[in-house]
């Protein structure tokens, strides 16, 4: 079956740029959640959703940042005037519900570097 | 707030060694801890997860321990193969702070033929 979904899988961008990612998660998953991987400072939570809302924002670092879902469905994560330290792949994941018995399940991730 | 933290950052063992990777956390209240593996410019396959009220989990020649009260767990590799070459990640997902699970740093296996 279908895996979480990214695309693109790079992206190539200078700065100032807006820069819109985009995720598809694994068919019937309510939950979806974004993260952030980059050399200095690991994994980190950005976002996530239940459904088409959103109850955890904290991790967005700045309001450059900002992210969207809908029908329960597609999510798009999109990054105004990109800086340089934007640079870094993020990662898309889903579970079946946000219940803490649910594994997430991550997509391959869209590698993003800004020049 | 919580830390993960995972020992050692890089391992190389020969092929067929049993071998241990650690992973320790600052804040017991979870509600559960997963182990991902990553290989190089892919995203993360789940391997185990343990609820906080659960001790271990197997999965074919993976088990996991997990003992929340002294913030710990260990991911246990049998036998281990070529194939087993990845960098392993363990995540904690807090009580009450939403699905957001919190990573360590992982340890980078390679496992030499």
């Amino acid at each position: 079956g279908a895996g979480v979904s990214q695309s693109p899988s790079n992206k190539v961008t200078e700065k100032g740029k807006d820069v819109e990612l985009r995720c598809d998660p694994i068919s019937g998953h309510t939950a979806l959640y974004w993260y952030r991987q980059s050399l200095g400072q690991g994994l980190e939570f950005l976002i996530y959703f239940q459904g088409n809302s959103a109850p955890d924002k904290s991790g967005l670092p700045s309001d450059r940042f900002s992210a969207e879902r809908t029908g329960g469905s597609v999510s798009t994560l999109t990054i105004q005037r990109t800086q340089q330290e934007d640079s870094a792949v993020y990662l898309c994941a889903s579970s079946l519900t946000a219940g803490h018995i649910q594994p997430q399940h991550f997509g391959d991730g869209t590698r993003l570097s800004i020049l | 707030k919580q830390e993960v933290t995972q020992i050692p950052a890089a391992l190389s063992v020969p092929e067929g060694e049993n071998l241990v990777l650690n992973c320790s956390f600052t804040d017991s209240a979870i509600y559960n801890l997963q182990w991902f593996r990553q290989d190089p410019g892919k995203g993360l396959t789940s391997l185990l997860l343990i609820q906080s009220s659960q001790r271990e989990q197997t999965s074919g020649r993976l088990n996991a321990s997990l003992d929340k009260s002294s913030g710990r767990s260990t991911l246990y590799i049998a036998a281990s193969q070529p194939g087993d070459s990845a960098t392993y990640l363990c995540a904690v997902r807090p009580d009450n702070q939403g699905g957001k699970l919190i990573f360590g740093q992982g340890t980078e296996l390679s496992v030499k033929p």
